[in-house]
């Protein structure tokens, strides 16, 4: 059973930039949910999608989208991107209504030059 | 608003001593507990939980108990091992939400 998985791995992008990065979820998830974790902090909640809309948002701009599909599977996209959107974006998934259980991916570690 | 304070580290310790991480909340309602670990290199593992007020949430050895009169959920392990050097993070789940609230994280460091 396969878990979160999240490509690609590493990513070096310059300044304005847009970066695509893409999450497919716990085999039997149907929710993700996007965070993003700079050096030496925790985590922070971009936003979340389910059915493939966006359910909640964090204090994120506008510059952050995303997108799920119908096989669950979701994007995170970053536009203009600025030497602060350094850092390493996980996706974790969830059951609808199981929120107790989100299964975390190894993230994408983007860097911004 | 909602928020997770953690102790600052790092915190290292010798193989076989006593572990605890103290962790704070803030929250309206009744929040879900959660205690989440990241090994080098790796995402975020959920260690252990905790739903209701004075529930005990327990696996590997470590164990935190969800304090709602001192707003607390300190994670503790009775002899860590140096396979327990990771990072960990608090965290909390207000009620009718699936978006996690971390706290800044607490690098432990298990010496041989």
């Amino acid at each position: 059973d396969a878990g979160v998985t999240q490509s690609p791995t590493h990513l070096i992008k310059t300044r304005g930039q847009q970066v695509t990065l893409r999450c497919s979820p716990k085999s039997g998830h149907d929710t993700v949910s996007w965070y993003q974790q700079a050096l030496g902090q925790g985590p922070q909640f971009i936003f979340q999608y389910y059915e493939e809309e966006e359910r909640q948002r964090g204090n994120f701009p506008d510059r952050f989208s995303g997108h799920q599909f119908p096989n669950y599977s979701s994007e995170l996209n970053v536009n203009a991107l600025l030497l602060g959107d350094s850092a390493l974006y996980l996706c974790a998934s969830s059951l609808t209504g199981n929120f107790y259980e989100q299964y975390f991916g190894p993230g994408t570690r983007l860097t911004v030059t | 608003g909602n928020s997770v304070t953690q102790m600052e580290g790092p915190v290292t310790l010798s193989e076989e001593a006593f572990l605890t991480i103290n962790c704070t909340y803030t929250a309206t309602g009744y929040p879900s507990l959660f205690w989440y670990v990241q090994y080098p290199g790796e995402g975020l593992q959920l260690l252990l939980k905790a739903t209701k007020a004075d529930d005990k949430g327990s696996n590997k050895g470590f164990e935190a108990t969800y304090r709602k009169e001192t707003t607390s959920f300190h994670l503790e392990k009775g002899s860590v091992q140096v396979s327990d050097s990771a990072v960990y993070f608090c965290a909390l789940r207000a009620s009718n939400t699936g978006k996690l609230i971390f706290g800044q994280g607490t690098t432990l460091q298990v010496k041989p």
